[in-house]
């Protein structure tokens, strides 16, 4: 969705190497969420944040860090990345209940980053 | 936490048949079964959702069923196009009293062969 951007799409970095990656919307919502993507895993939620002044851990935080630097940006950071890092990872928001129209749970998802750490 | 499992991890139709996609889910306080496509190189994208108070929901080729009893659900294509190739994901949430957090399936690669 064009409305939900990641930038960078792809990175090869080293083991111990501190890693940011962006995400950014155009769409209004609070919420916004990382997962990370692996072959045959689905998608895991890495951290969720229903604010600026919110940060949640989801089910796969160990290694990982985030910034809700403003409504429209949420950082992921890798602050020493191993191997088993490497992934898909994509960013995703969703609507705030009471505010806007339908489709209150629908998540839109960017197009995602896919990330090797050599 | 909730735990969902899907079946099968691959699947193959002809053009023109129908395609199945069946999921179950362990947390009987799920009340929300979104089914997302994910094309190659993009981002997953919703298609249909289900909540919990209706059994079943079409939108023109596709549908879903839900048995809150049994705790699974399903995507049912029909008709199958070339362009509905994609790996389709199952997810179950408590909704909005939940945070919106989604639980996901691993993932369904369904290939339309010509």
């Amino acid at each position: 969705d064009a409305d939900v951007t990641q930038t960078p799409r792809n990175r090869i970095t080293k083991t111990g190497k501190r890693i940011m990656l962006e995400c950014s919307q155009t769409k209004g919502h609070d919420r916004m969420y990382w997962y990370r993507q692996d072959p045959g895993l689905g998608l895991q939620l890495i951290y969720y944040s229903f604010d600026v002044k919110d940060i949640n851990k989801g089910e796969i935080s160990d290694g990982y860090s985030v910034s809700r630097q403003a409504q429209a940006k949420f950082s992921l950071s890798l602050e020493s990345a191993i191997p088993n890092q490497t992934a898909l990872y994509f960013c995703a928001t969703s609507d705030t209940p009471g505010q806007g129209s339908g489709g209150l749970d629908e998540q839109f998802f960017g197009p995602g980053t896919r990330l090797t750490v050599l | 936490g909730e735990n969902v499992e899907q079946h099968p991890s691959t699947l193959s139709v002809q053009e023109g048949d129908s395609a199945v996609i069946k999921c179950t889910y362990s947390d009987s306080a799920s009340n929300y079964f979104p089914w997302y496509k994910q094309e190659l190189g993009k981002g997953p994208q919703l298609i249909i959702d289900i909540r919990s108070n209706v059994g079943e929901k079409k939108d023109q080729r596709i549908a879903v069923t839900l048995n809150k009893t049994a705790k699974h659900f399903s995507l049912h294509i029909t008709e199958t196009q070339p362009e509905d190739s994609a790996v389709y994901f199952c997810a179950a949430s408590r909704g909005t009293g939940g945070g919106n957090k989604l639980t996901f399936g691993t993932g369904t690669q369904l290939k339309v062969e010509l």
